[in-house]
């Protein structure tokens, strides 16, 4: 079975600071694609990342950066220089082909408020 | 661009009511799928149908029905509404089952049962 644990349920951070959001996953699937999702106040989800398990170069979009580690079954969020704009609950997802289809496994999110 | 179009956004039941949830997207995806969203939870799948024709249950079928009528609709059905499952529900699809791309996301529906 597929687990995602997203261990800090809030974080709170005035704007410009750095702000990381953990992931860690465990699966016995040597493929698998880890994803980030961003739900802000409005609710809806906006697909932020997709990363398989054979590529493990970290990847960066402007003030967002991924770190993906195997090692530790990891793949975490950093913010850099957060803005109010930020404030979201961040979904970490994995997904595995479990036969039919490949389903997607959500962590329990993680609510990150930046205030001024 | 509408992408997935999730009918109604908001409705309250009342306990014993039925109630069908209403999913289309026009992206021509293959896979769509129906999530809960309960707080401290995360999504958790409900069913999903991978392809036109065929329909499976995800982690938390019970109560639930679904109906894929088309390549494009994909239908939740409760028979029965118990305040357990008050929740917000989100329809999503892929391109196909196993591609790995992202889902993309209806903006949900909150759905109260009293």
């Amino acid at each position: 079975a597929q687990k995602v644990t997203q261990a800090q349920t809030e974080i709170s951070v005035v704007e410009k600071e750095d702000v990381t959001l953990d992931c860690v996953y465990e699966t016995r699937d040597t493929t698998y694609y880890l994803f980030w999702y961003k739900q802000p106040p409005s609710g809806e989800l906006v697909f932020l990342i997709r990363r398989n398990s054979f590529d493990e170069q970290n990847e960066i979009s402007g003030r967002y950066s991924w770190n993906f580690q195997k090692s530790t079954s990891s793949f975490n969020f950093t913010i850099t220089a957060s803005q109010v704009v930020d404030s979201a609950v961040y979904f970490c997802a994995l997904s595995v082909n479990t036969g039919t289809a490949s389903k997607l496994t959500f962590g329990t999110g993680t609510r990150l408020q930046v205030t001024l | 661009n509408a992408g997935v179009t999730q009918t109604p956004k908001f409705q309250v039941l009342k306990t014993g009511q039925s109630m069908t949830l209403q999913c289309a997207q026009d992206m021509n995806h293959n896979s769509m799928y129906w999530y809960r969203q309960d707080p401290g939870m995360g999504l958790r799948l409900i069913y999903y149908s991978a392809s036109e024709g065929t329909t499976d249950k995800g982690e938390v079928p019970n109560g639930y029905n679904v109906s894929r009528l088309n390549k494009r609709e994909f239908s939740l059905r409760l028979e029965s509404a118990a305040p357990s499952q008050t929740s917000v529900y989100f329809c999503a699809s892929r391109f196909d089952r196993y591609s790995n791309q992202p889902q993309h996301f209806g903006d949900g529906t909150r759905l109260s049962i009293l």
